[in-house]
């Protein structure tokens, strides 16, 4: 059975920065794309990037480039998503997600959330 | 960049039908997934690849594209089906989510 399961909710100041992990098992972590989604308070999805682990292929949405880095340990199956000089408007839940067979088209499993808090 | 329109809300009695529209310029030439998020939990992909169905998904959701609209049935709507819809294509590598439905079962 497939499972995503992420690391728990962060408070940070603005201005520092935050990696938040997804760990999967269930499949091959290597063969299949990851993907990181923020949704911020009342508002709906949100694609920052999304990684290859067998080949540490990444893109990222033109929003999120140059303040989001995603990348995975192959050796223990996690993803992460880095996010940098954080803002009071990057307080949001960031789900990862995993991508179908051979193609980063869509997300047909998902972890169950991480709630991230930026407040001084 | 690529714009999802989708309605704002729906609303539909219990056992009746549910449609929700999802537009974009030249849709037919994209692949376009749908996805519910219940309030408080993680979405659930609920159609992909237009009118696919994944296992444990009800016959009851359905899929379809026509024009510039792709469109997510549910029929014999339950209490349940109360959620968020989102569309979702994968465009010029980006991932493009349409802001949302709001589905009220009255």
């Amino acid at each position: 059975e497939v499972h995503l399961v992420q690391s728990g909710a962060e408070v940070r100041k603005p201005g520092e920065s935050l990696k938040i992990s997804c760990q999967v098992s269930g499949y091959d972590f290597t063969s299949y794309w990851i993907g990181w989604v923020r949704q911020m308070p009342g508002k709906g999805l949100e694609w920052m990037g999304i990684i290859y682990p067998g080949d540490s292929d990444t893109r990222y949405s033109p929003s999120f480039q140059g303040r989001v880095t995603v990348s995975a340990d192959k050796t223990t199956s996690t993803a992460y998503v880095h996010l940098s000089s954080l803002k009071a408007s990057d307080s949001a839940i960031y789900y990862c997600a995993k991508g179908p067979p051979m193609s980063p088209a869509y997300f047909d499993y998902w972890g169950q959330g991480t709630l991230v808090t930026v407040s001084s | 960049s690529y714009v999802l329109t989708q309605p704002p809300s729906v609303s539909v009695a219990p056992g009746e039908t549910a449609t929700i529209t999802c537009g974009g310029n030249n849709i037919g030439s994209e692949s376009v997934h749908w996805y519910l998020q219940r309030p408080g939990q993680a979405p659930v992909l609920v159609i992909y690849y237009d009118s696919d169905r994944p296992s444990g998904i009800p016959e009851r959701f359905s899929g379809s594209k026509s024009g510039n609209t792709a469109t997510l049935t549910i029929s014999r709507v339950e209490a349940g089906d109360e959620a968020d819809y989102y569309c979702q294509v994968w465009h010029a590598n980006d991932h493009v989510f349409g802001i949302g439905t709001r589905v009220t079962v009255l």
